[in-house]
């Protein structure tokens, strides 16, 4: 089975901080995303990576940046968090073929105080 | 801005009855995707439709696209009451992108 983790659960962090959200996955896919989920507005794209080193701005990359060194590791950075990033934060891995799915980790709730 | 919208945004049914939910888009797809979430959980992987497709079966599930209206439409055949969760539709318009609506929150009353 796919494997996608994201490395906390739930994570409470003050205006200003800088903020780290991890994601892996066990299963050699190429591409990953990072997606916000907020009440009413379903799953927007913050970035994507279809390769190492390599990213591509979402619907909503503002106040977020990715870094993605190795193949099965991809990291969302708040450089300075604010009250509007909390939210629910989701990774997603899927492998080139579009014609596959698309496998999501637990989620980050990220709250920022 | 979203690829996909569904409707509609909530839908109250009884159990045993069809829920249907629609889904619009607005690019050019290389395939479809329906997905369910419960509340407070991750996503979990319902159908995939491939553009070339015109309609699908899984279990209870039943989704149809058509791609001269940018639509598709997932059906719920005798509904229960596990099957009360937000349901979404994403599409995947180049191959390493997708993105997706803002969901259809079903409720199946007992």
């Amino acid at each position: 089975d796919v494997k996608v983790t994201q490395s906390s659960r739930y994570l409470v962090k003050r205006t200003g901080e800088k903020v780290f959200l991890e994601c892996v996955q066990d299963m050699d896919h190429e591409n990953m995303f990072w997606y916000r989920q907020d009440p009413g507005l379903g799953l927007r794209l913050i970035y994507f990576s279809y390769d190492v080193k390599m990213k591509e701005k979402g619907d909503i990359p503002e106040g977020y940046s990715v870094s993605r060194e190795k193949k099965e590791r991809f990291s969302l950075i708040l450089e300075s968090a604010s009250t509007n990033q909390t939210s629910m934060y989701l990774c997603a891995s899927t492998p080139g073929d579009p014609r596959t799915t698309q496998y999501f980790g637990p989620g980050t709730r990220l709250l920022v105080l | 801005s979203q690829q996909g919208e569904e409707d509609p945004q909530a839908l109250s049914i009884q159990e045993g009855e069809n829920a249907t939910m629609n889904c619009s888009y607005k690019t050019s797809i290389n395939n479809l995707q329906w997905y369910r979430q419960n509340s407070g959980r991750g996503l979990v992987h319902l159908i995939l439709i491939r553009s070339n497709e015109r309609e699908k079966h899984s279990g209870r599930l039943r989704v149809t696209l058509d791609t001269s209206k940018k639509s598709s439409s997932l059906l719920i055949t005798a509904s229960r009451a596990a099957d009360t969760a937000s349901y979404f539709c994403a599409t995947r318009p180049i191959p390493n992108d997708m993105r997706f609506g803002a969901g259809t929150r079903l409720t199946v009353k007992p």
